[in-house]
């Protein structure tokens, strides 16, 4: 059984600070790697996409990927308090490969 | 972004209706999927089309019934269903070749 493990928070951080999000995956064939963010009735919506180790920069957000350790992780600089949400790591098992298996998702909140 | 269009909104129906949610993508994807979220959950996949053709079905019980008319249209069928059917549904795109996904806003339905 495919499995992605993500805290489900509440994480909450102060406005203006890094906000660190982790998500570690049971398959070792996985492929790619995603975050979603999700506000409160809203639907999910693709924020960093990760496909080989290391890090992967885009504005105030860096995914990380560590393919060793099964381990993905996307931080937040400059934590904002539209940063909000839900946030819903993806794991893709490989090339071909039709499904994503989704964590649960870690509910953030960044405090004024 | 207005890529993945969902109709309706928001829908309320009697166990004994029949209606139908419609998908539209205009990202040229030829991959398309109908998932099902109810409330502090991930996304749960109901069935993808690949090539316009019926390839995942996640063993989703026949009041449910799917249908690719084309590469940029989705339906998915309703009726007799149950108030546990209640959720929002969501209708995604598929990049090849890993598989990123982009979600159509949904559609809020709400079974009495």
């Amino acid at each position: 059984q495919k499995e992605v493990e993500q805290n489900s928070g509440p994480l909450s951080v102060p406005e203006g600070a890094i906000a660190s999000l982790n998500c570690t995956y049971s398959d070792r064939g996985s492929q790619s790697f995603f975050w979603y963010r999700q506000y409160s009735g809203k639907s999910p919506e693709l924020i960093m996409s990760i496909y080989s180790n290391g890090d992967k920069e885009d504005g105030r957000f860096t995914a990380q990927l560590n393919k060793a350790s099964q381990y993905v992780s996307l931080l937040i600089r400059d934590s904002q308090p539209s940063d909000s949400a839900t946030y819903l790591c993806a794991v893709n098992s490989g090339a071909g490969s039709y499904q994503l298996t989704f964590g649960k998702g870690t509910k953030l909140s960044v405090i004024p | 972004d207005t890529e993945v269009t969902q109709t309706p909104k928001h829908l309320v129906m009697g166990m004994t209706n029949k209606k139908s949610l419609k998908c539209e993508q205009h990202m040229g994807h030829r991959a398309m999927y109908w998932y099902k979220q109810k409330a502090k959950k991930p996304p749960e996949l109901m069935f993808v089309y690949s090539y316009e053709k019926l390839s995942i079905n996640e063993s989703v019980p026949s009041r449910f019934s799917p249908e690719c008319p084309n590469s940029s249209l989705l339906n998915l069928h309703l009726h007799a269903l149950q108030p546990e059917d209640s959720a929002l549904y969501l209708c995604a795109t598929g990049a090849r070749p890993y598989n990123e996904q982009f979600f159509g806003p949904g559609t809020r339905l709400t079974v009495l």
